[in-house]
């Protein structure tokens, strides 16, 4: 039973433009959200998250958008940069650790 | 300020043999999780320990595997009588203590290759 979904294992985007990564989750008790960034062989690096009570969450060229009624998040990244290619990874949990991760989607930013 | 640092990178062992993970948390954190990552699959949460308790197992396998976060030194993640199943990478985070647990920074990682 996989609660937390990216679809798309892989996204090119040509580098200026925006990114944007999709997940979808099925666990409406999920209330804290987070995008992690993985380079090969190196472990997942925090990039930004967001809680249930906003929809909204900006950090620079990175904003995440949760749509709660869908049960959705979305990352954005612009403008897209080389070194942004990786996989990236949401979590989804409720409490405060435990986190269930979708399977990644593999970005490449094409110079 | 030294990452999560997790030893060895790479582990090779034969079925049967005991595997051991070592995780040493950033400096100042006192939580500590145990992720697993089998091929072309997210993170799967294993364990949640803090120095001298496991908080949560639920996400360990009933057999053959244990952690532990011992008051001094690094936690150990162990696995015993490998089975070619259990090669994948696992992933150690750690975040600091009190009410902040939302944020967890992980280690590059130990891959477990069983032949």
């Amino acid at each position: 039973d996989q609660q937390v979904k990216q679809n798309s294992p892989s996204l090119s985007v040509q580098e200026g433009r925006i990114s944007i990564l999709n997940c979808d989750y099925t666990n409406s008790m999920f209330d804290y959200f987070l995008w992690y960034k993985k380079y090969p062989a190196e472990g997942p690096t925090f990039l930004i998250s967001i809680s249930s009570i906003k929809d909204k969450n900006e950090d620079g060229r990175f904003t995440v958008f949760l749509n709660k009624s869908a049960k959705h998040l979305s990352l954005h990244i612009v403008p897209s940069q080389p070194g942004d290619s990786a996989v990236y990874f949401c979590a989804a949990g409720s409490g405060t650790y435990k986190y269930i991760f979708g399977t990644g989607t593999r970005l490449k930013v094409l110079a | 300020n030294a990452g999560v640092m997790q030893n060895p990178r790479h582990l090779v062992r034969r079925r049967g043999q005991e595997a051991r993970l070592r995780c040493s948390p950033m400096k100042g954190h006192s939580h500590v999780y145990w992720y697993r990552q089998l091929p072309e699959e997210g993170l799967k949460f294993m364990v949640y320990l803090q120095k001298e308790n496991i908080i949560d197992e639920s996400g360990m396998p009933k057999e053959r595997f244990s952690a532990e976060f011992p008051k001094e030194g690094p936690s150990i993640l162990r696995i015993q009588q490998v089975v070619r199943g259990d090669s994948a990478a696992y992933f150690c985070a750690s975040s600091p203590p009190g009410l902040g647990t939302y944020e967890q920074y992980f280690g590059p990682g130990t891959r477990l290759t069983v032949t």
